[in-house]
């Protein structure tokens, strides 16, 4: 059973608008998300993550929303870029139970110059 | 430079055959892991090891077996009982205690 959701398997957007991808987690046990990008025939590469006790966290273009009662984290990037185009996958684990993340099965993100 | 490397890039066998995937980290981590990736699907735990000759199964294990001699290594073998091992394969370390992953380039294994 998938325990966390990204339920847009793909997303368009114009180079300098905004991305928003979404993720839903059906546990509510998960306090830590991680959202990770991914090129093709590449491995995961770590972006933001956010624990429970917040409900945003910034690094530059990059923001994480989460809103714990509903299960739902987000991921914005402002202004997105051609070269953010790629797989973006959303992360969830309990903290202090051995780091075993849930992963979602990704949104393939295409910004268009 | 520290990271994780994982070969070979590609891997081909015949049916039938075990596989021996290998994954080296230079990170100090304690803790790896193995996933597998699929189209369509998200990455999902196949084993992972949080210390030295210490490991635990996943969401997936049946069909896969690995061994942690030692901290920098945790190869992975696809048994010929695993019945879909055609797959991207992704190693990752991290610190033990609530730390992002950090994760190799993978090894697609095809097997016909």
């Amino acid at each position: 059973d998938q325990q966390v959701k990204q339920n847009s398997p793909s997303l368009s957007v114009q180079e300098g608008r905004i991305s928003i991808l979404n993720c839903d987690y059906t546990n509510s046990m998960f306090d830590y998300f991680l959202w990770y990008k991914k090129y093709p025939a590449e491995g995961p590469t770590f972006l933001i993550s956010i624990s429970s006790i917040k409900d945003k966290n910034e690094d530059g273009r990059f923001t994480v929303f989460l809103n714990k009662s509903a299960k739902h984290l987000s991921l914005h990037i402002v202004p997105s870029q051609p070269g953010d185009s790629a797989v973006y996958f959303c992360a969830a684990s309990v903290i202090n139970t051995g780091n075993q993340f849930y992963f979602g099965t990704g949104t393939s993100l295409t910004v268009i110059p | 430079d520290g990271g994780i490397t994982q070969s070979p890039k590609y891997l081909f066998r015949k049916e039938g055959q075990n596989v021996t995937l290998s994954c080296e980290q230079n990170l100090n981590h304690d803790a790896m892991y193995w996933y597998r990736q699929d189209p369509g699907q998200g990455l999902r735990l196949i084993y992972y090891s949080q210390i030295v000759n210490d490991f635990q199964k996943g969401d997936i294990a049946e069909g896969y077996s690995v061994s942690r001699e030692k901290k920098e290594s945790f190869p992975l073998t696809v048994t010929s009982a695993q019945k879909n091992p055609t797959a991207f394969y992704l190693c990752a370390s991290s610190t033990v205690i609530n730390s992002p992953l950090h994760f190799g380039n993978g090894t697609r294994l095809t097997v016909t």
